[in-house]
């Protein structure tokens, strides 16, 4: 099983600060790598993925990049609607497995 | 507009089944693959399993912590999927997704909003 491994756990950021969370994984899984934000009471939403592909709609502020191993999610100029927790998810073997998770709090 | 919704939840007892279903719209079922994804309460995601698209055979793959008891199938014309799970366990409490993968790839584009499936004495 391929683990996934976020870091931090948890991050309290202030408006307009950047944040960056990682993932890494126990073994490569290319780019086989994809950034969730699920914010409270709510499904998760798609924000990149394979690493580092955007998405339509989601706004231009986040960003992915990495490949192997190492894989990091990139928050530009934090708003308070990002207060949420982000969670990385691995497409390259079976089981699927996701990371732990990292919450952001805005302070 | 892309629709997923999931129902069936509710409480049961510990070594009984719940089917669960997931209805779609705006789009062809068949033409993607659909993932179940769980979440405990208070916990994280865990991927429970998933079906292919007919493309790939409407082959399926599942969990180790469900697989031997969980089963996912489709029905095409009805444009519903199902997530049929026998002798539950408590530790199988959580919120139960339904997700449509990204065209083309493996990630989960669209979700549902969940149903809550509480196995319980």
């Amino acid at each position: 099983e391929i683990v996934l491994t976020q870091s931090p756990d948890f991050q309290s950021v202030t408006p307009k600060e950047k944040v960056t969370i990682t993932c890494r994984a126990s073994q490569s899984i290319g780019g086989n790598l994809h950034w969730y934000q699920q914010k409270s009471a709510q499904s998760p939403k798609l924000l990149i993925k394979y690493a580092s592909q955007s998405i339509s709609g989601v706004p231009s502020r986040f960003s992915g990049s990495g490949s192997g191993t190492d894989f990091t999610l990139t928050i530009n100029s934090l708003e308070a609607e990002d207060a949420a927790t982000y969670y990385c998810h691995q497409s390259s073997g079976l089981p699927r497995t996701f990371g732990q998770g990292t919450k952001v709090e805005i302070k | 507009e892309v629709q997923v919704v999931e129902s069936g939840g509710g409480l049961v007892q510990p070594g009984r089944s719940l089917r669960l279903s997931c209805t779609v719209s705006g789009f062809t079922l068949g033409d993607y693959g659909l993932s179940w994804v769980r979440q405990a309460p208070g916990k994280g995601l865990e991927w429970v399993g998933f079906i292919t698209s007919k493309t790939y055979g409407g082959t399926t793959e599942y969990a180790a912590s469900v697989k031997g008891r969980f089963t996912i199938s489709r029905d095409d014309s009805k444009n519903i999927a199902y997530l049929q799970m026998n002798s539950l366990k408590t530790e199988d409490t959580a919120v139960y997704y339904c997700t449509r993968g990204c065209s083309g790839g493996a990630c989960y584009a669209y979700w549902g909003q969940g149903t809550l499936v509480t196995v319980s004495s």
